[in-house]
């Protein structure tokens, strides 16, 4: 297994641009999670999904949107980028058996920077 | 609401040392509680969690944790240092009545010194 993916690994947009990170899982977890990582700040959850079809916001959402159209793949969209969107993207899954308790699986992130 | 604090922005040991990250919380009922790490511009990768039952939680590459409820932490201990232990320590909690999402703290970084 492959595990969680993310491309691309760095990006680079200027104020306005829009771009998808993409996040995709080959564990055929039902629940995936979009975060951000700003230093000294831990991580803060943008958008989840707990199945395809099925999404819903986090503490800091604003500015995304994503999409669950299938169960390996969960993009996330930013629109208009502002400078305050420039940060390290974490996307992670979890698996639905055994309860809600399971560990979720990160992928490797996105660094994005908007300039 | 649910909340995890890490008291420690930073933590220096010599290799071969104990060392204790430390972890406290805030919740409205039982609590589940994570520790994650995360190496250099790589992800978080699990280490143990507490669910249910011994206070002693034994996880990966030689970490365990201590779980207190009277004094409502979940410190990270180890009891020999190393250098490759040298990344950022991630506590987190299940957010109460949510689809299982972790409310992350902000993180500690441990220096492992040769």
């Amino acid at each position: 297994n492959a595990g969680v993916t993310q491309t691309p690994k760095f990006r680079i947009l200027k104020i306005g641009q829009s771009m998808t990170l993409q996040c995709t899982q080959d564990m055929n977890h039902n629940y995936m999670y979009w975060y951000r990582q700003d230093p000294g700040m831990g991580l803060k959850l943008i958008y989840y999904s707990v199945g395809a079809g099925i999404t819903d916001k986090g503490e800091v959402p604003n500015g995304y949107n994503v999409s669950r159209s299938t169960t390996e793949d969960f993009p996330l969209r930013l629109e208009l980028a502002a400078p305050s969107q420039t940060s390290v993207y974490f996307c992670a899954s979890r698996k639905t058996g055994g309860g809600l308790y399971n560990e979720q699986f990160f992928g490797p992130g996105t660094r994005l920077t908007v300039l | 609401a649910q909340s995890v604090a890490q008291p420690e922005d930073q933590v220096n040991v010599a290799e071969g040392n104990p060392l204790t990250v430390k972890c406290t919380y805030s919740v409205s009922g039982n609590p589940y509680l994570f520790w994650y790490v995360q190496y250099p511009n790589r992800g978080l990768q699990f280490l143990l969690k507490y669910i249910t039952g011994d206070n002693l939680v034994k996880g990966s590459y030689g970490f365990e944790a201590e779980f207190n409820k009277s004094q409502t932490s979940f410190h990270l201990k180890k009891p020999s240092a190393l250098v490759s232990d040298s990344a950022l320590y991630f506590c987190a909690v299940r957010e109460g009545g949510s689809q299982g999402n972790l409310i992350f703290g902000k993180g500690t970084k441990l220096s492992v010194k040769p």
